[in-house]
């Protein structure tokens, strides 16, 4: 079955400390890797993308991730944490099987709360 | 550039009432679109989703329908609200293309009393 597991529902960081949350997924085929953000209140924005090719990708606002196709997992990092960056976080997978729909599957999100 | 708007922001009504929830896109045709749905402290529930007009797919059974009656015009309707319809609902839409990226817009808080 696909699925998208975000094992941490809840992390706090301090403000300059770096950041990682953990994404794993179970996809037949290759997968379409995606991480959003979400602030309170609001729609979700993409911050980036993994389709193909190099499996370290860059997105907006300083954030990375790495797709490790051996451990089905496509974690979010970030060196230094703003106090901006609290928010909570999808990670979603799609793929070809799903091309004609364009359906994602979303993990449960991460809450992201950064200390002071 | 594409744009993606919901009305209302908010809305409170209750139990029984009818609900119309409108999602619209601008700048591309044809897409793909999405009603999602965020229950307090749990993640995107998908609800329905449509690749083109009149063609609605339902995710999950339940007390709300979903409409396309134009190619860039998504709506989500229930004849009678239930208290567990309350949540925070969000259209998304794709452009269809093979890399499936959706795009969200900003939320309607729906409160059911």
């Amino acid at each position: 079955a696909q699925s998208v597991t975000q094992p941490d529902i809840h992390i706090t960081v301090s403000e300059g400390a770096s950041l990682e949350l953990r994404c794993n997924y179970s996809y037949g085929a290759t997968p379409y890797l995606f991480w959003y953000v979400q602030s309170p209140g609001q729609g979700l924005q993409l911050l980036l993308k993994y389709f193909s090719g190099d499996t370290l990708v860059q997105g907006i606002k300083g954030f990375e991730a790495e797709f490790k196709r051996s451990q089905s997992s496509f974690n979010l990092r970030k060196p230094s944490v703003h106090w901006s960056d609290a928010a909570e976080y999808f990670c979603a997978v799609g793929g070809p099987s799903s091309s004609n729909t364009g359906k994602l599957i979303f993990g449960q999100g991460t809450t992201l709360q950064v200390k002071p | 550039s594409q744009t993606i708007h919901q009305w209302p922001a908010t809305l409170v009504q209750p139990v029984g009432s009818p609900l119309s929830l409108e999602c619209t896109v601008e700048g591309t045709s044809n897409p793909n679109l999405y009603w999602y749905r965020q229950a307090a402290g749990r993640g995107l529930q998908l609800l329905f989703y449509s690749v083109g007009i009149g063609q609605i797919s339902s995710e999950v059974p339940q007390n709300l329908s979903a409409s396309r009656p134009q190619d860039r015009q998504f709506i989500l309707s229930s004849k009678k609200l239930l208290l567990s319809d309350s949540g925070f609902y969000l259209c998304a839409w794709n452009g269809g293309g093979p890399h499936n990226e959706q795009f969200f817009g900003p939320g309607t808080r729906l409160t059911v009393l």
